[in-house]
């Protein structure tokens, strides 16, 4: 069975320092796994997305997540935090191919102080 | 591209009455879509899902009989949250995948922020 966790469920980080979501993960198959960021009252927007191509994966804002098959794990970093990036972030893991066996994690909030 | 939107974004109902939430998407085709649920400070919990033309498959401990779903056409589903009770008072996110053979991706709404008075 698919499983995804959210090692911290707050990070509090300063601007302009970097930021560091941890996410493991458990997958029989060979798994696709995505993160999302989350707004207050809004919806979800896809940052990144692994889909077994490069370990290393880039989205969007500057963010970046490995992926490492030996430590089950998919973190999510950026360099330099900055204050629009303050919302929840979701890891989700879905056994590649099949729509819909979205596997969410229990989310981190981000924080970025001054 | 692969815009999602949701109608509508708030709602405040009595309790008893019914409420509909739309789920469109707006320059895709959607063969199957997905309704989910989120509680305050809590992750997404999977509904429903739908495909365009037949019958919802709902997942284990959800009451069909009270989140009525359609999915009439590639670009419109509807949630139908019967009558309403306090505790249905929730964030209703909806997501949009396209045809079958595309890749995993899902494309989210925004959200309905149901309450129930």
């Amino acid at each position: 069975a698919q499983s995804v966790t959210q090692l911290d469920s707050h990070v509090s980080v300063s601007e302009g320092t970097p930021v560091l979501l941890r996410c493991n993960y458990s997958s029989s198959y060979s798994p696709s796994l995505f993160w999302y960021v989350q707004h207050p009252n809004k919806g979800l927007q896809l940052l990144l997305k692994y889909t077994s191509a490069a370990t290393l994966v880039k989205g969007i804002n500057g963010f970046e997540a490995e992926f490492k098959k030996s430590e089950t794990s998919f973190h999510l970093t950026k360099p330099s935090a900055h204050m629009s990036d303050a919302a929840d972030y979701f890891c989700v893991v879905s056994e590649g191919g099949s729509q819909g066996n979205l596997i969410f994690g229990k989310g981190t909030k981000l924080s970025v102080k001054p | 591209g692969a815009v999602v939107s949701q109608h509508p974004s708030w709602v405040i109902c009595k309790s008893g009455t019914s409420v509909k939430i739309e789920c469109r998407s707006l320059d895709f085709q959607a063969t199957t879509m997905f309704w989910y649920r989120q509680f305050p400070k809590q992750s997404l919990m999977l509904m429903a899902t739908s495909n365009e033309g037949s019958k919802a498959t709902y997942e284990q401990g959800v009451e069909k009989d009270k989140f009525l779903i359609n999915h009439a056409s590639l670009t419109l589903s509807t949630l139908t949250v019967t009558s309403a009770h306090p505790e249905d008072s929730s964030f209703y996110i909806c997501s949009a995948a396209p045809g079958a053979g595309m890749s995993d991706e899902q494309y989210f709404g925004p959200g309905t922020r149901l309450t129930v008075t």
